[in-house]
């Protein structure tokens, strides 16, 4: 159980595209999804929350007109980055919690591995 | 602003030692605390969760918590290969706040 999916699992597009990454959970409801980075030898920094049916909640210095998101549904997320240049090329990684289990550990996605050429 | 710390390593133990991982958080109040494993180029997966003092055993893994020390460990036993990976701490904060924040991790090598 509590199986998070993402999609696509590595997208290669160049710089002032924009790319659109997935993230569902299939066998639960997840009121709030959870958007990392992570670059390579660094840890996981969290992006923004993403709240259903309201807007998402960016971290200090993430521009969220570049990172756009969409949670319309209980059980899929979206993350769309826009004009994409070089320097976003990174693991994007989603995350979910089970509404019906509490502050539960989060169930990770396979994560998007992003280049911008 | 809410810090996890960890060693970055990288640590190295011969197969079949015990690897112990050590992590430290900023936030008293932090109530619910998570070991993940996460191997090169892919997602992070979830190894224990650990909400009250004390340890938390699950076949070869223990988690032990120390919240007057602010103190989380996890001890691997009989170390195996393929536990070479990095392990990252993560906690949750106090105060309603979903977040998971994660430590930088440690890189575990077991050489066999």
């Amino acid at each position: 159980g509590a199986v998070v999916s993402q999609h696509p699992s590595r997208v290669i597009c160049k710089s002032g595209t924009s790319v659109k990454i997935e993230c569902r959970s299939l066998d639960f409801q997840a009121t709030t999804m959870f958007w990392y980075r992570q670059f390579p030898k660094q840890s996981l920094m969290l992006m923004a929350t993403s709240n259903e049916g309201s807007k998402a909640t960016y971290e200090q210095g993430v521009e969220k007109d570049k990172f756009l998101i969409n949670h319309a549904s209980l059980t899929l997320s979206t993350l769309t980055v826009t004009s994409a240049h070089p320097e976003d090329s990174s693991f994007y990684i989603c995350s979910a919690r089970d509404r019906d289990r509490g502050l539960s550990p989060l169930h990770f996605g396979n994560g998007t591995r992003l280049t911008v050429t | 602003q809410k810090e996890v710390e960890q060693n970055s390593g990288p640590l190295s133990v011969p197969e079949g030692a015990i690897a112990s991982l050590n992590c430290t958080y900023s936030d008293r109040g932090s109530q619910s605390f998570f070991w993940y494993r996460q191997y090169s180029g892919k997602s992070p997966e979830l190894i224990m969760s650990i909400y009250s003092n004390g340890d938390k055993e699950d076949g070869r893994f223990t988690a032990q918590l120390n919240k007057a020390s602010q103190y989380v460990s996890l001890l691997i036993r009989d170390s195996q290969p393929s536990d070479s990976a990095t392990y990252l701490c993560a906690v949750i904060g106090q105060g309603g706040s979903e977040k998971l924040v994660f430590g930088k991790g440690t890189k575990l090598t077991v050489n066999p």
